[in-house]
């Protein structure tokens, strides 16, 4: 099992440029996460699927986030246009049942905007 | 109040030490809870899940008092690599929560 898979690890981009970060969860893992992380807020989760179904995006900061599911494989969470407050690291994580079980974590992508 | 709440810490405790962390959360209906661990530059893993009864996995053990309404970590004999920082997790259906993290320092 390879885990849950982000992409980029590091991305550096300038202000006002748009972000995609993407995801892979677990195969068979039915619900998956967007979390962001700064030393200011800690863990703040954006939004998490069930079923590819967008269930609470009511942590997306504003509507430079966006996240999709276009599959139960992959998913992106995109910024644009991206501001430098959005500097943090991103986690996904994906389990297999929404009430039971722990999460996994992807190794996050730590994002710099300049 | 926050919905779920740890003390930062740091706690920094001798190797061998038992160090004892509490996270308080608000919501009665709460029906998961967990204890993860994170490195510094690191995704949170999975410690252990924490049961009604309360639950032991080697060197740690994991309660929960819902009249109280906090779980608790007891790491006992502690080493050098427990350094990390450790995040509870409390669920309610669909409600998730993450508390800030108590930060644990073992020294030698």
């Amino acid at each position: 099992d390879a885990g849950v898979i982000q992409s980029p690890r590091h991305e550096v981009t300038e202000m006002g440029q748009e972000v995609t970060l993407r995801c892979k969860p677990i195969s068979g893992h039915n619900s998956l996460f967007w979390y962001r992380q700064t030393m200011m807020r800690g863990l703040e989760l954006l939004i998490y699927f069930n079923n590819n179904v967008p269930i609470d995006d009511s942590g997306m900061p504003e509507d430079r986030f966006s996240a999709k599911m276009p599959n139960a494989s992959f998913s992106t969470l995109k910024i644009q246009p991206s501001e430098p407050r959005d500097s943090a690291v991103y986690f996904c994580a994906s389990r297999w049942d929404l009430l039971y079980g722990g999460y996994t974590f992807g190794s996050g992508t730590r994002l710099t905007v300049v | 109040r926050k919905e779920v709440e740890q003390d930062p810490g740091p706690f920094n405790v001798p190797e061998g030490a038992t160090v004892a962390f509490n996270c308080t959360y608000s919501n009665s209906a709460s029906q998961s809870f967990f204890w993860y661990r994170q490195d510094c530059r690191k995704e949170p893993k999975l410690l252990m899940s924490v049961y009604s009864s309360g639950n032991e996995d080697g060197r740690f053990t994991a309660q929960l008092n819902r009249a109280s309404q906090y779980i608790s970590l007891l790491i006992r004999d502690s080493k050098l690599s427990d350094s990390a920082t450790y995040l509870c997790v409390v669920i309610n259906n669909n409600d998730m929560r993450f508390g800030a993290g108590t930060r644990l320092t073992v020294k030698p």
